[in-house]
């Protein structure tokens, strides 16, 4: 039971350059979440997901795209990297029962130089 | 727009002293609510939730939380901290209506021996 996969762990881009990150999740959950951590700021929702094929902005969409072609899976784009993009980055995934929680991914560590 | 406040920066405390963080947030809906907390280096873990009920909710680790509705706050409280308890604290609110979960900030808390 993997929970909140991940990947890459660890990323260096250089300024304009694309990537993408998967996050994939094995409870079956409807909602899921991407997220920033920079320190003093928390984490910040940048797009997040209630469902197969949906998508929704958050706090910080700018600069992101995102995707939920499968339940599954909720991919971050980014299409032109930029040093202030450098962070880390969340994924979560959270059920729409009673009684639930958001579980976490490890994280992302991504620097634009 | 749905927002959550924790007025704590950084806390020191030492070991055995009592730990009060405090969450207000801004939405008036029905909401749920989460303290999650951040070991260095790790992704979040559930302390603890509240979802309806006997709005003093008891989590892992000795923590407890009064979910306060005519204050919109979730205040965090441990009677007697630990050393192992140094960490980054999250409190973080879903609302029904738009399903976006959001954190605060987070109180970095450290403990001496």
């Amino acid at each position: 039971n993997a929970g909140v996969t991940q990947t890459p762990k660890f990323r260096v881009l250089k300024t304009g350059q694309s990537m993408t990150l998967l996050c994939a999740q094995d409870m079956n959950h409807e909602y899921m979440y991407w997220y920033r951590q920079d320190p003093g700021m928390g984490l910040r929702l940048i797009h997040y997901s209630v469902g197969e094929g949906t998508t929704a902005k958050g706090e910080v969409p700018d600069g992101y795209n995102v995707s939920r072609l499968k339940k599954q899976n909720f991919l971050l784009g980014l299409e032109s990297a930029a040093p202030s993009q450098t962070s880390v980055y969340f994924c979560a995934s959270y059920g729409d029962g009673t009684n639930t929680e958001a579980f976490f991914g490890q994280g992302t560590r991504l620097t634009v130089v | 727009a749905q927002s959550v406040s924790q007025h704590n920066h950084h806390v020191i405390l030492s070991e055995a002293a009592s730990l009060e963080l405090g969450c207000n947030y801004s939405y008036g809906g029905t909401v749920n609510l989460f303290w999650y907390v951040q070991y260095p280096g790790q992704h979040l873990q559930l302390l603890l939730k509240y979802f309806s009920g006997d709005p003093l909710v008891k989590g892992i680790k000795g923590f407890e939380a009064e979910f306060i509705k005519s204050k919109f706050s979730f205040n965090l409280r441990k009677p007697s901290v630990q050393w192992s308890d140094t960490a980054e604290y999250f409190c973080a609110v879903i609302s029904y209506n738009t399903d976006k979960l959001i954190f605060g900030t987070g109180t970095r808390l450290q403990v001496f021996p």
